[in-house]
């Protein structure tokens, strides 16, 4: 079983849809939690960052975090065309290195 | 303005040379490092620097080399014992723990193609 699975998909919407990405997790350490926006042929950029269980909402985005269940969300609401990126999940513990998912390719459709 | 810095932004390499990418950051992190991604497998961690003068392997460290002589800069080679190196290449930096920081930041990326 690998530490972080991420659906790829690609994941096609229609414009002002609300989306819904997701990662599973199986180390139990984790304590810290974020989620990277990539567009095609650019570094990962931070969107959002949470420590705890719980919802952090920052504009159109929501990060939802269930460490009962190791699992985490990503809702992106009233979408839009300029969504359309790959999300990449990501979790760490202490000083190592960040856990990534494979990320989740998203098509926003105007 | 704070960032990473990766040059160049496309690198070209025949069979059998080594190449170096350049990634300096002025956010004065302590940790760093090198990922690679290709498509359909996310990204996969090289090297990694958690301080000065020393670097740990990360999950594909062969055919790949670091070094880090100064906090600002770790320099990744690509040497000519990497079998399948055309991939796009990113560094990253993290702040300490003790900081209370643990996001890190990406720089824009080296797309390294063998010719």
């Amino acid at each position: 079983q690998k530490e972080v699975e991420q659906d790829p998909g690609p994941l096609s919407v229609p414009e002002g849809a609300i989306v819904s990405l997701n990662c599973t997790y199986s180390n139990s350490a984790f304590q810290y939690f974020m989620w990277y926006r990539q567009y095609s042929r650019k570094g990962p950029e931070l969107l959002m960052y949470t420590y705890s269980s719980g919802n952090k909402e920052d504009g159109r985005f929501t990060a939802q975090v269930d460490k009962s269940s190791k699992y985490i969300s990503l809702f992106i609401r009233d979408s839009q065309p300029s969504d359309s990126a790959t999300y990449l999940c990501a979790m760490g513990q202490g000083n190592t290195p960040l856990v990534f998912g494979k990320g989740t390719r998203l098509s926003v459709i105007a | 303005d704070g960032g990473i810095t990766q040059s160049p932004k496309y690198l070209f390499r025949k069979e059998g040379q080594n190449v170096t990418l350049s990634c300096e950051q002025n956010l004065n992190h302590d940790a760093m490092y090198w990922y690679r991604q290709d498509p359909g497998q996310g990204l996969r961690l090289i090297y990694y620097s958690q301080i000065v003068n020393d670097f740990q392997k990360g999950d594909i460290a062969e055919g790949y080399s670091v070094s880090r002589e100064k906090k600002e800069s770790f320099p990744l080679t690509v040497t000519s014992a990497q079998k399948n190196p055309t991939a796009f290449y990113l560094c990253a930096s993290k702040d300490s723990i003790g900081t209370g920081h643990t996001e890190a930041f990406f720089g824009q990326g080296t797309r390294l193609t063998v010719v």
